[in-house]
C-alpha cells in the first residue's frame, strides 16, 4: 500500500542552522504530496503541498520540491528559528476530492535551541 | 476565516464509558476524515465521510462507530472505552475540488482512567 517514510527524529539545531527532514513515499500513481507541522498542544497545520512532479512548495522560508524520480520531498529551511520547534509530519494523498485520505509518515520532532 | 472546529477539547472517561466526538467541517466542505493520534505517534486514520456517507475505512475499531449528518458535522461515538483508546482525536475537512489538501481541526484529547 502507499505509505511515507520520514528520517527518523528527534533533530536538535541551533538557531540560524540548516535544516533538512528527509521524506520518501512508496504509492501508486502520481500522488500530491503535503508538510505538515504540529506545534505542542496543538492540530496540524498545513506547511506546503506540491501535486506534481517538480513542483516546489514554499511556506515561512521552508521549501520542499516534489521529485518523482528519487520518489521524494524533503522539507529544507536555509535558517531555523526557536519558534520552528515542532513536529514534521510528511503526507501524502491522491488529491482527488472526497475521500481521499491522507497518509503519514512517523513525524520528526524538531527542537531549535537560542 | 472559519476553521474546523472540534468539541469538546478535553474529555476525560472510565473505562466501559461511551463518548461522543463532534466535528464541525469549514463551510462547504463536504468531507471529513477522523484520525487517531496515540501519544509520540504519527496520526492514524479512523474513517471517512464524503457527502454524508461513509467513503473509507481505515484501523478503526468495531466499538467505534461514526456518522455524517445532512448539515455535514461528523460525530465520532466510542462505546466500551479502554485505556488504550486515550488519544488525540483529529477531525479534518475538505473541499470538493481535487487535489484539495485537508485542513485540520485543534484535536479532542480523550483520557480514559
Amino acid at each position: 500500500g502507499d505509505s511515507v517514510t520520514q528520517m527518523e527524529g528527534p533533530v536538535t539545531l541551533s538557531e540560524e542552522a540548516f535544516l533538512t527532514i528527509n521524506c520518501t513515499y512508496t504509492a501508486t500513481g502520481y500522488p500530491s504530496l503535503f508538510w505538515y507541522v504540529q506545534y505542542p498542544g496543538e492540530g496540524l497545520q498545513l506547511l506546503l503541498k506540491a501535486t506534481k512532479a517538480d513542483d516546489k512548495g514554499s511556506n515561512k522560508g521552508f521549501e520542499a520540491t516534489y521529485r518523482k524520480e528519487t520518489t521524494s520531498f524533503h522539507l529544507e529551511k536555509g535558517s531555523v528559528q526557536v519558534s520552528d520547534s515542532a513536529v514534521y509530519f510528511c503526507a501524502l494523498n491522491f488529491g482527488q476530492g472526497g475521500s481521499e485520505k491522507l497518509v503519514f509518515g512517523k513525524g520528526t520532532k524538531l527542537t531549535v535551541n537560542p | 476565516a472559519a476553521g474546523v472546529i472540534q468539541s469538546p477539547r478535553h474529555l476525560i472517561k472510565e473505562k466501559r464509558e461511551t463518548a461522543t466526538l463532534k466535528c464541525y467541517p469549514i463551510p462547504r466542505h463536504d468531507t471529513v476524515y477522523w484520525y487517531q493520534q496515540g501519544p509520540g505517534q504519527d496520526p492514524q486514520f479512523l474513517i471517512s465521510f464524503y457527502e454524508k456517507m461513509q467513503s473509507d475505512k481505515g484501523s478503526i475499531p468495531d466499538r467505534f462507530s461514526a456518522q455524517q449528518f445532512s448539515d455535514y458535522h461528523s460525530e465520532l461515538n466510542m462505546s466500551s472505552l479502554e485505556l488504550g483508546d486515550s488519544a488525540l482525536y483529529f477531525c479534518a475537512s475538505s473541499a470538493p475540488t481535487g487535489y484539495t489538501e485537508a485542513f485540520f481541526g485543534q484535536g479532542t484529547r480523550l483520557t480514559v482512567v
